[in-house]
């Protein structure tokens, strides 16, 4: 089926360093890909959805120039946390829309990122 | 995308069905009724969806009501490893369709 990766699984960095995180599909291509931002005991919150090859377009209230992403690649999409602080602590989860697949949507096991 | 209602939260007995609604009053027509479940620490995983008539897979069966205002998610024989959060999102299955979680509910499933 359907396998989407994320690396890292967790990362701890300290306040004001940046730290990059990758999303892979790995058995299909996808030119649509999702960030979500997950707080303990809280719902999913979608961050921005990137497009092969454009910018990505991203929800109000999230910094764009805080949370950059690429998707250079239909298998790649990064998301780049500048300047990280502790606010910034969370759970980071990827999800990749299959584009031959009537548009279903496949999540990665996500990225626990600690900000020091 | 149309929201939907779920309980905060319910338990069930390993090996006994476990039933979870969901209403979504305000669905339209073209929108489907998705299912998830989140582990904790880990992504969701896709469970199963359907439009209009009941669906079913290895995993679980989804009955959606005749006037599409709510549906229940059926899993037939819990385990313990079925203790998860579960979301039941609508949405269009178009290109600009996103997956928009609300709070879900919490199944807890007790030996």
């Amino acid at each position: 089926g359907a396998v989407v990766s994320q690396h890292p699984s967790w990362v701890i960095c300290k306040s004001g360093t940046s730290v990059k995180i990758e999303c892979r599909s790995l058995d299909f291509q996808a030119t649509t890909m999702f960030w979500y931002r997950q707080f303990p005991k809280q719902s999913l919150m979608l961050m921005a959805t990137s497009n092969e090859g454009s910018k990505a377009t991203y929800e109000q209230g999230v910094e764009k120039d805080k949370f950059l992403i690429n998707h250079a690649s239909l298998t790649l999409s990064t998301l780049t946390v500048t300047s990280a602080h502790p606010e910034d602590s969370s759970f980071y989860i990827c999800s990749a829309r299959d584009l031959y697949s009537s548009y279903e949507q496949y999540f990665g096991p996500g990225t626990r990122l600690t900000v020091t | 995308d149309a929201k939907t209602t779920q309980p905060p939260s319910m338990d069930c007995a390993e090996g006994r069905a476990a039933n979870l609604p969901c209403n979504h009053s305000t669905i339209s027509g073209n929108e489907y009724v998705y299912w998830y479940r989140q582990i904790h620490s880990q992504g969701p995983q896709y469970i199963i969806h359907g439009l209009k008539n009941n669906e079913t897979n290895e995993m679980a069966s989804l009955i959606i009501t005749e006037d599409r205002k709510s549906s229940t998610l059926i899993l037939p024989h819990a385990t313990l490893r079925d203790t998860a959060v579960y979301y039941c999102i609508v949405r269009t299955t178009g290109a600009n369709s996103k997956l928009t979680f609300g709070k879900g509910i919490t199944l807890s499933v007790r030996p």
